[in-house]
């Protein structure tokens, strides 16, 4: 069973840094694109980045370039987004999505909530 | 870049069919296929057709999408309306470098 469970959310002030993780599951994870979709409350699904399956081709949304660094390790499973210099606009639940071989995203976690306020 | 425009929200009664459009704002609609994702309250979403008119297996026939490129938009039609088939609905395509969602249509069945 295909499993993505992400950590690392909370509260961070606007400045501020933090890590999100997502951990890998019941699939060939190297074989796979993976990306990070984020939901600010009440509002709808925005793509936040991409990376290839190699972390040869990396892509970010215009929102977050220059801040977010989105990274894997195959060996561990695991998917990563760092993001800094934080503002009141990324808060929002993070979703890490596999990509299908077709391109669409087939398998989401359950999302982790991040808070960017004083 | 480009946007997807779909409506805020529709409503319909049960058994009934229903039809949420998704307009391609620059690009045409046929050059990146069409995806329609299903979110219910407090969950992820999930895939109801990719490639423009697939539909994931455990996914009812009464999904169906297509796309029109004279209006150069995508549509998602549900029909025979369930309950449960009250929820967000998201149209998502993409370019060569980035991956674009619509504002969501909420669907009340009712």
């Amino acid at each position: 069973e295909v499993q993505l469970v992400e950590s690392g959310g909370g509260l961070v002030k606007p400045g501020g840094s933090l890590r999100l993780s997502c951990a890998a599951s019941g699939f060939t994870f190297s074989s796979y694109s993976m990306n990070w979709v984020r939901q600010a409350p009440g509002k709808g699904l925005e793509w936040v980045s991409s990376i290839s399956s190699s972390s040869s081709y990396i892509y970010y949304a215009d929102s977050v370039k220059g801040r977010f660094t989105i990274s894997r390790d195959n060996a561990k499973n695991s998917l990563y987004l760092q993001m800094n210099s934080l503002r009141a606009e990324d808060t929002a639940v993070y979703y890490c999505a596999r990509d299908s071989p077709e391109s669409y995203f087939d398998y989401w976690g359950q999302g982790t909530l991040v808070t960017v306020s004083s | 870049n480009f946007m997807l425009t779909q409506p805020h929200s529709v409503s319909e009664s049960p058994g009934k069919t229903v039809t949420i459009s998704c307009t391609r704002s620059s690009g045409s609609i046929a050059s990146n296929y069409v995806q329609w994702y299903q979110q219910r309250p407090g969950s992820a979403p999930t895939t109801v057709i990719y490639e423009d008119n697939q539909r994931p297996s455990g996914v009812p026939d009464r999904f169906s999408g297509s796309i029109d490129s004279s209006s150069n938009s995508a549509s998602l039609t549900i029909s025979g309306l369930k309950t449960e088939d009250e929820a967000d609905y998201y149209c998502q395509s993409y370019d060569s470098t980035l991956k674009v969602f619509g504002g969501g249509t909420k669907l009340t069945v009712l």
